[in-house]
């Protein structure tokens, strides 16, 4: 069991749909970050939030659009999304005193038709 | 370009043998240096973390550092089949408030019974 909890685990949506995924974690953690996977890559940050606030967005589309309502919980908007947006997208946390060690969620896996 | 690299293998080992995993970088800035396994389909798991020159020994795992050569490894000692998986090295380039993970692109070990 992971202590940062993403839902939902699958995801299939069209592309004219809105969705979000959501992001979980209790460890007092107070950067967050999203990443997407695709299969037989490493991960590619997305989107880092930093005591509550965005500090790295990298060249995301706009179809992407992160929120973090407290230091708990982070959030992915997604809208209009593309079959080349398929992937694992994985949420991730950490903590200033631990080297920023990150402690990766079990990911959502969405498809787009 | 701040690099993290990696030989992709695979890299075959036999069951009970030390399974040899290295990495480089180019950042000299970087403090921090992590070792993430990722069986196929699951997320990233963090099981090795170094700070310092030299060697940390987490039961079967040993993490070699060497800043001067830009270098970190992973040792593996009495490979299982269990540990056949990919190993992503990552290291904290300074960044920001919270610094930035900067991913090789893994390294996949097979441990052959």
């Amino acid at each position: 069991d992971t202590e940062v909890t993403q839902t939902p685990k699958h995801l299939v949506m069209g592309m004219t749909n809105k969705k979000s995924l959501k992001c979980e974690q209790h460890m007092g953690h107070r950067a967050m970050y999203w990443y997407k996977q695709k299969a037989k890559k490493p991960p590619e940050l997305m989107f880092v939030y930093s005591y509550e606030k965005l500090s790295i967005n990298e060249s995301v589309p706009s179809r992407f659009s992160p929120e973090c309502p407290n230091s708990s919980l982070l959030n992915l908007h997604l809208h209009a999304l593309q079959p080349e947006d398929s992937a694992l997208y994985l949420c991730a946390s950490s903590q200033e005193g631990t080297g920023w060690s990150q402690h990766f969620g079990d990911g959502t896996r969405l498809s787009i038709l | 370009q701040k690099e993290v690299e990696q030989n992709s293998g695979p890299l075959s080992v036999p069951e009970g043998a030390i399974a040899s995993l290295n990495c480089t970088y180019s950042d000299r800035g970087s403090q921090s240096f992590f070792w993430y396994r990722q069986y196929s389909g699951k997320s990233p798991e963090l099981i090795m973390s170094i700070y310092s020159n030299g060697d940390k020994e987490d039961g079967r795992f040993t993490a070699q550092l060497n800043k001067a050569s830009q270098y970190v490894s992973l040792l593996i000692r009495d490979s299982q089949p269990s540990d056949s998986a990919t190993y992503l090295c990552a290291v904290n380039s300074p960044g920001g408030s919270q610094g930035n993970l900067i991913f090789g692109k893994g390294t996949k070990l097979s441990v052959k019974p």
